[in-house]
């Protein structure tokens, strides 16, 4: 069975400085998509950017961008010039590619931005 | 719609009630996940609609949880005879159908709060 792992319950980051969100996962799979989801305060979930796993270049969405290491198992989650409207819950997820099925989610990691 | 509707966005009830909670997908999306999200905790599958398949409810906790979905569209979560360790956010999510092709992301309501007291 696949698993995600998130080992960091919390983060604080300073105004306008660089953070990175740790995410490690285990599949037997080869092919596979792997998210990283912001949660706000409103509950909803946002997708932040996401990663195939057939493609060795890192994805990056503006000031978003992950490191992404198939051998390792391992999809951390770059931020830079952190925002106040950063602050969130973020989930890193991994997805079967080859059939729509669920998503498997990490339990989050807080992300503080301070003032 | 614009986005998944979730209502309603917070219930409470008491202990051994039943519960009814709507989502409605994102227009033309064929797929329908709900989610279940307690304190502190990610996202637990619960269960997954897809077109005219037979239901994926492997995620289901109990046969106390049920859910439908008519006509390809809204769909509704019921939880009977409620107990306290229900409490927590259910969430709905849609996407494309396509399988492999697509990609095919997953877009999430805001989530109904359910609180059994």
């Amino acid at each position: 069975a696949q698993t995600v792992t998130q080992s960091q319950p919390e983060m604080s980051v300073q105004e306008a400085e660089t953070v990175t969100l740790s995410c490690t996962y285990d599949t037997s799979e080869s092919d596979y998509y792997l998210f990283w989801y912001k949660q706000p305060p409103s509950r909803q979930m946002i997708l932040v950017i996401r990663q195939e796993a057939y493609k060795q270049q890192n994805a990056t969405e503006n000031r978003f961008s992950v490191n992404f290491q198939k051998a390792a198992k391992s999809f951390s989650l770059k931020i830079s010039d952190s925002q106040l409207g950063d602050a969130a819950m973020y989930f890193c997820a991994y997805r079967n590619r080859n059939r729509d099925d669920k998503i498997i989610f990490g339990k989050g990691t807080r992300l503080h931005i301070l003032p | 719609g614009a986005g998944v509707s979730q209502s309603p966005s917070n219930k409470v009830t008491e202990k051994g009630k039943d519960v009814e909670l709507r989502c409605d997908p994102i227009s033309g999306h064929t797929a329908l996940y709900w989610y279940r999200q307690s304190l502190g905790q990610g996202l637990e599958f619960l269960i997954y609609f897809q077109g005219n398949s037979a239901p994926d409810k492997s995620g289901l906790p109990s046969d106390r949880f049920s859910a439908e979905r008519t006509g390809g569209s809204v769909s509704t979560l019921t939880i009977q005879r409620t107990q306290q360790e229900d409490s927590a956010v259910y969430l709905c999510a849609s996407s494309l159908a396509g399988g492999a092709s697509g990609g095919n992301i997953q877009y999430f309501g805001a989530g109904t709060r359910l609180s059994v007291l």
